[in-house]
């Protein structure tokens, strides 16, 4: 299994909605991201997990809330966003921090 | 904080060999400097890495002059199917492995 798969591919939720986005891959990668990417932008680096432990966050609003349960799993908890909030979320995994990152597809996030 | 420059676009007719271009400054010796191909829509796509002289894959190649302060991603015969991003990434410091995005280089090929 060589993928980053996410679900849900699409997502609308008000602003006071909780959702969660889900991150999995089973390549054995210890090394875990989140991205935001609006319209015509690349990816801005937004968590990095390694080894399950929050390594990196880029000064992310509190109300994105990553979380690792185990070395396969990556959720991003939202909270109370705002409409600025709206873009698409990609996870990527590495087999190390240093590596190549391999990209899920994507959540598109609306927030109304 | 390297700061990666790139093209904002650039066009190519099918069958041409395509070129693009980064500048990295304040990137360390064993930094390493690795290209992306995006379609909309989805997430990017690894296509090369390297960190001095020449990289070849299946796909593309990696130049990296001696200086290291710039890498050529050259893209053999492309066709129609690699109209996409391509997205330069360096470290967004030196010695650092936290990855900074180019803004992209939107490639269109010409029939």
């Amino acid at each position: 299994d060589t993928e980053v798969t996410q679900t849900p591919k699409h997502l609308v939720m008000g602003m006071t909605n909780k959702k969660s986005l889900k991150c999995e891959q089973h390549m054995g990668h210890r090394a875990m991201y989140w991205y935001k990417q609006k319209a015509k932008k690349p990816p801005e680096l937004m968590f990095v997990y390694s080894y399950e432990k929050l390594s990196i966050n880029e000064s992310v609003p509190s109300r994105f809330s990553p979380e690792c349960p185990n070395s396969s799993l990556l959720n991003l908890h939202l909270h109370a966003l705002q409409p600025e909030d709206s873009a698409l979320y990609l996870c990527a995994s590495s087999t190390t921090p240093y590596n190549e990152q391999f990209f899920g597809p994507g959540t598109r996030l609306t927030v109304l | 904080l390297a700061k990666i420059t790139q093209p904002i676009s650039m066009d190519s007719y099918e069958g041409q060999e395509v070129n693009i271009t980064c500048s990295h400054n304040n990137i360390a010796t064993n930094d390493y400097i690795t290209w992306y191909q995006q379609f909309p829509s989805q997430g990017p796509r690894f296509i090369i890495q390297g960190y001095k002289t020449k990289v070849t894959n299946e796909v593309a190649s990696l130049f990296i002059p001696a200086d290291r302060k710039s890498s050529t991603l050259s893209l053999p015969r492309v066709s129609l199917s690699d109209t996409a991003v391509y997205y330069c990434l360096g470290p967004q410091g030196a010695g650092s492995y936290q990855l900074t995005f180019g803004k992209g280089t939107k490639l269109s090929v010409i029939p």
